[in-house]
C-alpha cells in the first residue's frame, strides 16, 4: 500500500525554469510533510518541511504548496539550478508516530 | 555538531556471510531507525528505535536482519547470513523529535 506518491518519477528543466515537483497521500492523520534532497552516493538532507495547519512554506527558491482538502502537495524550486540535480522525496508523519512514510522520489536533471 | 555516522561506506561479502553495519546518530537524538533503500522498492523501514526501546522491528526482515542499540550513542544491524537479494544501500537516521529524521550517509553493500 503506497500511502504517499509522487510524480512525476523523473523531470528536466532548463536552468533559470521552475521545476515542480508532485506529492499525494491518503492517511488523513499526516500532519507534517518534509522533503528531502539526496546526492548520488549521499544520504536523504532534509530540505524543507511543512505542518498542516499550514498552506505554504518558503526558504529561498524553495516553496512547498499545501492543499489538505485535497491531500495534495507540491514542492517548486524556481530560478533551477544545475546544482539542483538531485531526487527528492516527499514524506509524512502523523499523531507523532516517529515514523515516515515516503514517497518513492522524483529524479530531477537540471540542465544548464 | 556531528551528524549521523555510519560504517564501514562500503562492504562487500560472499552469499551466507555475516554482516555487522554500524551507526552513531546525532547526540542526544532519540530515535534511532534503520533503512534499505533499493532503486525499486526505495526506503524501506527496518528498525526503529524510541529511546533505546525498539519499537518496530520491520515485520518481514525480523528473519535475518537483527538491529541493536547497545547505548544511546551507537546502533549495529547485523545481517545473517547474507543474500545476494540483499545489495542495498542501508541508511541509519537520527531524529529528536520524532518528526525530522536525519540521515547518514548510508554503507552500500554488496553481496556476491
Amino acid at each position: 500500500q503506497q500511502q504517499v506518491r509522487q510524480s512525476p518519477q523523473s523531470l528536466t528543466v532548463w536552468e533559470g525554469e521552475t521545476a515542480i515537483l508532485n506529492c499525494s497521500y491518503e492517511n488523513s492523520a499526516f500532519d507534517y510533510f518534509p522533503w528531502y534532497q539526496q546526492f548520488p552516493g549521499e544520504g536523504p538532507a532534509l530540505l524543507i518541511a511543512i505542518r498542516s495547519v499550514s498552506d505554504k512554506k518558503e526558504d529561498g527558491r524553495f516553496t512547498i504548496f499545501f492543499n489538505k482538502r485535497e491531500k495534495k502537495l507540491s514542492l517548486h524550486i524556481t530560478d533551477s539550478q544545475p546544482g539542483d540535480s538531485a531526487t527528492y522525496f516527499c514524506a509524512a508523519n502523523g499523531a507523532n508516530t516517529g515514523k515516515l512514510t515516503f514517497g518513492h522520489g522524483t529524479i530531477l536533471r537540471v540542465h544548464p | 555538531d556531528a551528524g549521523v555516522t555510519q560504517t564501514p561506506r562500503h562492504e562487500v561479502a560472499e552469499k551466507g556471510q555475516t554482516i555487522i553495519l554500524k551507526c552513531e546518530p546525532v547526540s542526544g537524538h532519540n530515535d534511532l531507525f534503520w533503512y534499505r533503500q533499493t532503486k525499486i522498492q526505495g526506503l524501506e523501514l527496518l528498525s526503529y528505535f524510541r529511546s533505546k526501546s525498539l519499537m518496530e522491528d520491520g515485520g518481514a526482515f525480523k528473519d535475518r536482519f537483527k538491529a541493536e542499540m547497545l547505548n544511546s550513542s551507537f546502533s549495529t544491524l547485523k545481517i545473517q547470513p547474507t543474500e545476494p537479494k540483499d545489495s542495498a544501500v542501508y541508511l541509519c537516521a537520527s531524529s529528536p523529535n520524532q518528526d525530522t529524521q536525519y540521515f547518514g550517509p548510508g554503507t552500500r553493500l554488496l553481496v556476491l
